[in-house]
């Protein structure tokens, strides 16, 4: 079945360091959702990608979809406290079917 | 607007006891999520409804595990008899009609079996 492969697993920077995470799919993706869970929280939904080598950005954070649409990645430029959390990719295939990626944990040091 | 309401929010219980977490969907949503979250396993999909009915429950880990959506406005996902092993939190999420729409999760149950 399909799976969505994601790291790393944990990341710790210093504030004003960046950060990236990247979703890596078994199989071709119609689209790829990307949220984010603050510590106690509940994931909340950031973005949706879709097509081939889509690009968008919302502030710091920058989320890209591979030219074959199988791999994706969450770039954050100058991590903040407030960027702390667990962010999860979430490929949808083909059949409709979507999956969560493991989730990158996000750790920033003041 | 409301979002996804999930009751309880905290349940402690001993082992063999029958657990019962219920979920209110946001009004409109045609597609209902249950999702279990441990720190070993991450987030898991363990069923999901479609104008009510359950479309994909391969996730559900064994016959311990039942859910249903009796209608549009409410689901349940009932544990018996629970084990330690299902300590985790368990999250509701809704989606509106149409497959790319983001899904919205409720706060969670965190669920502890004694």
């Amino acid at each position: 079945g399909q799976q969505v492969m994601q790291i790393p697993q944990y990341q710790h920077v210093q504030e004003g360091e960046d950060f990236t995470t990247y979703c890596n799919s078994s199989t071709t993706l119609s689209n790829i959702q990307w949220y984010k869970q603050r510590p106690g929280g509940h994931p909340v939904f950031l973005i949706q990608l879709v097509k081939s080598g889509e690009v968008k950005k919302q502030k710091r954070l920058t989320f890209q979809f591979g030219e074959a649409k199988k791999n994706s990645s969450l770039h954050i430029t100058a991590t903040q406290t407030t960027d702390v959390g667990t962010y999860f990719c979430a490929g949808r295939n083909n059949n409709n079917d979507m999956r969560f990626g493991a989730g990158t944990r996000l750790t920033v040091k003041p | 607007d409301a979002g996804v309401i999930q009751s309880p929010r905290h349940e402690v219980t001993e082992m063999g006891q029958e657990v019962t977490l219920r979920c209110k969907p946001i009004s409109g949503h045609n597609s209902l999520f249950w999702y279990r979250q441990t720190m070993m396993r991450g987030l898991e999909l363990l069923i999901y409804f479609n104008n009510n009915v359950p479309i994909d429950d391969s996730g559900m880990p064994e016959d311990r595990f039942s859910a249903k959506m009796p209608n549009a406005s409410f689901s349940t996902l009932k544990i018996q008899p629970s084990e330690p092993r299902d300590s985790a939190v368990y999250f509701c999420a809704s989606r509106p009609t149409g497959s790319n729409q983001p899904q919205h999760f409720g706060d969670g149950t965190r669920l502890s079996i004694l």
